[in-house]
């Protein structure tokens, strides 16, 4: 089975810009789930998307959105980018029941720099 | 809220056992997920309890006490390779709050 693969692997964008995430889940896996990770603060969980829904947010202003397509793929957008946002986001993805997200396989990230 | 307390940094020696601790802080949960991450690359799950008591895998075994909010996670046999970060995660309904993580330099 394939892995999890996110694209682009590394981006660098300028204040004020947006960008876009992309996340291709193992195939099968029905819960896609976002995560910022910095020297600092760890893994940071965005949101989770089950079925094309969003079911969990974490604690991000709304300038991160994300979506999730019927194929199980899914994307995450940053609007008006800041230098704080610079960070690895990993994306990972389970089968989708509730208790069954204990185990999730991530992607290699996307490394993010904004300058 | 949650939150989880992980130490910052362990150092062991190559063969040696190494107990790596997590405390938390929560209104519920299901259970405690362990994952391993090396420098530059993606974090893979090493273990999960979602019930008091030992989870044995191979080198690696996971505890967890909800009646302490602890768990552990044990290394045996410490290879050079076992040179990572440990995060321990509190699975929540559908996401899971990772910890700061916890860096181990194995040494020769």
């Amino acid at each position: 089975k394939a892995g999890v693969t996110q694209t682009p692997r590394y981006l660098i964008k300028t204040r004020g810009q947006q960008v876009t995430l992309s996340c291709s889940p193992i195939s099968g896996h029905r819960s896609v789930s976002w995560y910022q990770q910095t020297p600092g603060q760890g893994l940071q969980f965005l949101f989770e998307y089950f079925s094309e829904t969003q079911r969990n947010k974490g604690n991000f202003p709304g300038r991160f959105s994300g979506r999730q397509f019927s194929n199980s793929r899914s994307e995450m957008n940053v609007s008006t980018l800041e230098l704080g946002d610079s960070a690895l986001y990993l994306c990972a993805s389970s089968l989708g029941g509730t208790q069954s997200s204990y185990e999730q396989y991530f992607g290699p990230g996307t490394r993010l720099t904004v300058t | 809220g949650q939150s989880l307390e992980q130490p910052s940094e362990v150092t062991a020696v190559e063969g040696a056992i190494v107990q790596i601790n997590c405390t938390y802080q929560t209104s519920g949960f299901y259970g405690l997920s362990w994952y391993q991450q090396h420098d530059g690359g993606a974090p893979t799950f090493l273990s999960y309890n979602g019930l008091d008591g030992l989870e044995e895998t191979g080198r690696f075994s996971s505890f967890l006490s909800r009646s302490d909010s602890y768990g552990y996670l044990l290394l045996q046999e410490l290879q050079m390779k076992d040179s990572a970060s440990y995060f321990c995660a509190l699975l929540s309904t559908n996401k899971l709050i990772f910890g700061t993580g916890t860096l181990l330099a194995v040494q020769p």
